[in-house]
């Protein structure tokens, strides 16, 4: 079964500044995609970016952008330009399968990070 | 109207209670999906279903069973409520296509046990 893992548990960052978060994964399978889900106090889960594991382009999204080392299988998101309306809890998740999955489009999930953004 | 729709956001109940959360959606996917959300665990998946006619455990199917009435509807009962049951409970759908079969969530239901 699929295992993704975030580690750190909180961080911190200053507005206008840049953060990493990390993620790793551990699979047997070549072909899946990666996501990561922002949850603001709101609660609600909100899709940040995704990228295809058969895709060697780093996925981009405005200030949002991944590292994603598929052989290290890390999948880590950047945030540019921190703002204040990022603060939230982040989640990495794995799809197994690919475009057709199937059987397999259910996520697993990490355990989340907490991110606080300082003014 | 938001896409994915839960009902209700928030309830308190008693052990031993049969309670039904509902999740409604209007994006025209055929698959469906009840996670719970736990402090410290990240979501884990309960039940999904891929159209009418399928339902299919998660990890933790346990304690609850599903509904899906129709393809825009999907329930979610606890029989006989107990404490551990108690978290945020999620709906979601996706579609099944060529791009990468996203996930869409609902708001949210935030379900305490006493």
């Amino acid at each position: 079964a699929q295992t993704v893992t975030q580690s750190q548990p909180e961080m911190s960052v200053q507005e206008a500044e840049t953060v990493t978060l990390s993620c790793t994964y551990d699979t047997s399978e070549s072909d899946y995609y990666l996501f990561w889900y922002k949850q603001p106090p709101s609660r609600q889960m909100i899709l940040v970016i995704r990228q295809e594991a058969y895709k060697q382009q780093n996925a981009t999204e405005n200030r949002f952008s991944v590292n994603f080392q598929k052989a290290a299988k890390s999948f880590s998101l950047k945030i540019s330009d921190s703002q204040l309306g990022d603060a939230a809890m982040y989640f990495c998740a794995y799809r197994s399968g690919g475009a057709w999955a199937g059987a397999n489009s259910k996520l697993t999930f990490g355990k989340g990070i907490t991110l606080s953004v300082r003014p | 109207d938001a896409d994915v729709t839960q009902t209700p956001r928030n309830r308190i109940t008693k052990t031993g209670k049969r309670i039904m959360l509902e999740c409604s959606q209007t994006k025209g996917h055929d698959r469906m999906y009840w996670y719970r959300q736990d402090p410290g665990l990240g979501l884990r998946l309960i039940y999904y279903s891929f159209d009418v006619k399928d339902i299919n455990k998660g990890e933790i199917s346990d304690g609850y069973s599903v509904s899906r009435q129709a393809q825009a509807k999907f329930s979610l009962s606890l029989e006989s409520a107990i404490p551990n049951q108690t978290a945020l409970y999620f709906c979601a759908t996706s579609d099944l296509g060529p791009a990468t079969d996203t996930q869409y969530f609902g708001p949210g239901t935030r379900l305490t046990v006493l």
